[in-house]
């Protein structure tokens, strides 16, 4: 299986910070890497898909970036409603592994 | 507008099996995939597996294989996840989600609102 991995677990930031995560799986991925975000209490929501792909409605403040082994989603003005858990998954071979998230609190 | 809708929650003791339901509309239902991911209470997301709703075929992750069991309606556009032998890690948010597939990549665009499944004696 492949495992993904995040950085950092948990960040403290201010609105308007740029805010940036880390995601890296421990093989090759090519771009085959999705975000989600996870308000407490929701289901999550896709945020990037195909590593750099904004979905459809998503704020264009969030952007995604990487290829192989090393991702990363960007916040480039944090807003309020971002605050939540930030997710990465793999999309290359099942099983569709997930990191363990990062929490972005105030 | 594309909805999952699951079905209610559940108390099980360990031993026993239960049956989530997830009930598309908004869109051709045979056309995606169904994807079933869990959460434990305060934890991250664990996909579950798939199945094809046009062909019927499912992949498993490998842990719950023989104890999870994917099925579709296409007649009421329900899709089903049963797992069987309970144990008390299975308590979870079990969640459904649509698997769309663009630029030779899956991902999940769609959610249900999730299931509540506790197992406890």
């Amino acid at each position: 299986d492949i495992q993904m991995t995040q950085s950092p677990s948990s960040l403290s930031a201010s609105l308007g910070d740029r805010v940036t995560i880390t995601c890296r799986a421990s093989q090759s991925i090519s771009t085959y890497l999705n975000w989600y975000q996870q308000k407490p209490g929701k289901a999550p929501k896709l945020l990037i898909y195909a590593a750099s792909s904004l979905q459809s409605g998503v704020p264009s403040r969030f952007s995604g970036s990487g290829a192989v082994t090393d991702f990363t989603l960007t916040i480039s003005s944090l807003q309020p409603e971002d605050f939540a858990t930030y997710y990465c998954q793999q999309s290359y071979s099942t099983p569709r592994t997930f990191g363990p998230g990062t929490k972005v609190d105030i | 507008q594309v909805q999952l809708v699951q079905s209610g929650a559940e108390v099980k003791k360990p031993g026993a099996s239960v049956k989530v339901s997830c009930k598309a509309s908004g869109y051709t239902f045979s056309s995606y995939g169904i994807s079933w991911v869990r959460q434990a209470p305060g934890q991250g997301l664990e996909w579950m597996g798939w199945i094809s709703p046009y062909s019927g075929n499912t992949n498993y992750a490998q842990k719950l294989q023989g104890r999870v069991t994917m099925t579709t309606d296409t007649s009421t556009s329900t899709a089903y996840m049963e797992l069987r032998s309970l144990r008390s890690d299975d308590t979870a948010l079990y969640y459904c989600a649509r698997r769309q597939y663009t630029y030779g990549t899956y991902y999940f665009d769609y959610w249900g609102q999730g299931t509540l499944v506790t197992v406890s004696s």
